[in-house]
């Protein structure tokens, strides 16, 4: 299996712009999770998805942020608009079940000038 | 709220030498327990968990780590370090209500192997 797949794996933008990081999770995992990863915050829970429905979003930092999983094998997080305090390494991970590993992709490293 | 506390931000350990990685958690009930590595670049692989029996659990490339209910603890151990094992390494609390599905990670621990 491929693992965890994120694209892009940078991502350098000016404020104001839109950003969307993309994820493709191992095939027959039902859970996929979003993760934001600073020096100041350290590693952070965004929001996770069963058999692709959204069940908590509570790490959100704020509208700007959403995230989307039109189906089983690919989901999306998107900023707008993009602010500098956004920069982070951003990660997804994908599990089979509620107990089972967590399956994490490279990150995809996001500079907001 | 469940959190975890790593109280050392930045270990140096000569390689051949034994590690010891620190792990304290607050939880209200018998919580679940992992450590996690991220080498430079990469996302975080899993090294062991905890659910429940044995509090001594056996991990990937010679890694364990020892429950202690009553210290509220959960320290990384290996014997000897290999150059390799120069990451970060990270530990995460979860909950038996939510099994790995809101995990709380520590603010990680960088190792340095020197020769």
């Amino acid at each position: 299996d491929a693992g965890v797949i994120q694209s892009p794996r940078h991502e350098v933008t000016e404020m104001g712009q839109e950003v969307t990081l993309r994820c493709k999770p191992i095939s027959g995992h039902d859970y996929l999770f979003w993760y934001r990863q600073t020096m100041m915050r350290g590693l952070e829970l965004l929001i996770y998805f069963n058999n692709n429905v959204p069940i908590d979003d509570s790490g959100m930092p704020e509208d700007r942020f959403s995230a989307k999983m039109p189906n089983a094998s690919f989901s999306t997080l998107k900023i707008q608009p993009s602010e500098p305090r956004d920069s982070a390494v951003y990660f997804c991970a994908s599990s089979r079940d509620r107990v089972g590993e967590q399956y994490f992709g490279p990150g995809t490293r996001l500079t907001v000038t | 709220a469940q959190s975890v506390t790593q109280p050392d931000i930045h270990i140096t350990v000569s390689e051949g030498a034994s590690l010891e990685l620190r792990c304290n958690y607050s939880y209200g009930a018998t919580p679940y327990l992992f450590w996690y590595v991220q080498s430079p670049g990469q996302g975080l692989q899993l090294l062991l968990k905890y659910f429940s029996g044995d509090t001594l659990v056996q991990g990937i490339k010679g890694f364990e780590a020892e429950f202690k209910r009553s210290q509220s603890s959960f320290n990384l151990r290996k014997p000897s370090v290999h150059w390799s094992d120069a990451a970060e390494y990270f530990c995460a609390v979860g909950s038996p209500n939510f099994g790995n599905e809101k995990l709380t990670f520590g603010t990680g621990t960088r190792l340095t192997i020197i020769p």
